[in-house]
């Protein structure tokens, strides 16, 4: 059973480029989450997508968008990249308001903006 | 303030050592989850708390709620090199009472051990 998959896993873009990264589920989840992990701090919540719509969001402008397509899987999109964009991007999948879920996590995207 | 409080922020131990990590929130926590983390990796589930006194163990580490909800703890017996890493508490804000689970975490800023052997 492959677990959470992202890609690329590594990424170099230059400023006010714009970036796309992607992310299949568990087999049998339905929901995808995508945080943001700066360097020596705990993964950010930037928004969740549940049947192909956003459905929570955290405090993250609108430069950070995503999509869910109908087998789940999901992109991250980011507009107009700044140096402090830099991060970890770790995507984790589950199971919408079902008792007892559990979160699973990706290996996440290394993302560089230069 | 961050809403998850994790201590220590670090920890270096010996091989063969037993060590605990705390996890304290502001608020109740209806769902507490505990993940490991290799520098620049993704997060490896460990567990996962829901109810007041709940006690998880797998293998050398045991986790628990505390009956009030408002802490957790992280111990690890024995402890050996492949324990090292980053250790993180997420609390599902988004989940109730009765377990049900929306998936939105919030983390603590992690707890880096190093075990030395």
């Amino acid at each position: 059973d492959a677990g959470v998959t992202q890609s690329p896993t590594h990424l170099i873009k230059t400023r006010g480029q714009q970036v796309t990264l992607r992310c299949s589920p568990k087999s049998g989840h339905d929901t995808v989450s995508w945080y943001q992990q700066a360097l020596g701090q705990g993964p950010q919540f930037i928004f969740q997508y549940y049947e192909e719509e956003e459905r929570q969001r955290g405090n993250f402008p609108d430069r950070f968008s995503g999509h869910q397509f109908p087998n789940y899987s999901s992109e991250l999109n980011v507009n107009a990249l700044l140096l402090g964009d830099s991060a970890l991007y770790l995507c984790a999948s589950s199971l919408l308001g079902k008792p007892n879920t559990e979160a699973f996590f990706g290996q996440g995207t290394r993302l560089t903006v230069v | 303030s961050q809403e998850l409080e994790q201590s220590p922020q670090s920890l270096i131990v010996q091989e063969g050592k037993n060590l605990t990590i705390n996890c304290t929130s502001s608020k109740t926590l209806y769902g507490l989850y505990w993940y490991k983390q290799k520098y620049g990796e993704g997060l490896i589930f460990l567990m996962m708390l829901q109810k007041g006194g709940e006690e998880k163990s797998h293998e050398k580490i045991t986790a628990k709620l505390d009956e009030k909800k408002q802490q957790s703890s992280l111990h690890i017996t024995a402890s050996q090199p492949s324990h090292a890493g980053i250790y993180l508490c997420g609390a599902d804000r988004t989940s109730n009472a009765g377990g049900t689970s929306y998936g939105k975490l919030t983390f603590g800023q992690g707890t880096i051990l190093t075990v030395h052997p």
